[in-house]
């Protein structure tokens, strides 16, 4: 059974970097296709898309964060991992990993979430 | 605002059959890439519905189907029921963008 856990600070001043970290149980980001995705969710609003990191150490950002985004894997720990840097108060916002439905380092679904890691950026 | 686009809200009556558009372009929609459909029950995280056609995952009713028409996707659900109402967000691959994205999500109301 594939699931995922974030963990991280649930409060964050402007200006700093977010780390969160993705805990990985029921398969490996070994595997061939293997993915983790990371996207977050304002109150409210849509689900955004931010990161993902393949089996093979590829990585995809989204074209308006890509500056400010870091995803790294430790395959040893079965983790992945989040950096954001410079947060604002409209970063605030649920963080999910997920795992991505896939055999290549192209499209596919996210078919399992972790529970999300509420962060709310202020001063 | 995204670049997949969907109606703010749906609402139908138990029973009936309603579709969710979500309209992109030939870099996305438009390729070979499948559309994903999420529902997300109030309080709750995001669940994976279906993609494609009918690629459900264990557990999702058959009253859940979708199809692709040129740059859109779209969702349909039948027999409607009071526990269908929920957000439901659309999801595809960028060829372009090399980018997963989501639309702006739709609120399906049962009356």
């Amino acid at each position: 059974q594939i699931t995922l856990k974030e963990s991280g600070p649930t409060l964050v001043k402007p200006t700093q970097t977010l780390t969160l970290t993705c805990a990985l149980s029921g398969f490996s980001l070994s595997t061939r296709g293997a993915g983790v995705g990371w996207i977050r969710q304002p109150p409210g609003k849509a689900l955004e898309w931010l990161a993902l990191i393949f089996w093979n150490d590829s990585e995809r950002y989204s074209p308006s964060l890509k500056r400010r985004v870091t995803i790294t894997k430790d395959t040893s720990k079965n983790r992945v991992v989040l950096s954001m840097t410079n947060m604002d108060p409209v970063d605030t916002a649920t963080y999910y990993c997920a795992h991505r439905l896939g055999d290549d380092d192209a499209g596919g679904a996210f078919d399992i979430w972790g529970q999300g890691a509420m962060v709310t950026v202020s001063s | 605002q995204s670049v997949l686009t969907q109606p703010p809200s749906v609402s139908g009556a138990p029973g009936q059959r309603i579709t969710i558009s979500c309209t992109g372009s030939y870099s996305n929609i438009g390729t070979h890439f499948d559309v994903h459909w999420y529902q997300q029950l109030p309080g709750t995280t995001p669940k994976y519905l279906i993609s494609g056609n009918s690629n459900r995952p264990s557990g999702v009713p058959d009253r859940f189907s979708g199809f692709k028409s040129g740059t859109s996707g779209f969702l349909a659900i039948t027999g409607l029921q009071p526990e269908d109402e929920a957000d439901y967000y659309c999801q595809c691959y960028d060829v372009s963008l090399s980018a997963w994205l989501f639309g702006g999500g739709t609120k399906l109301t049962v009356l």
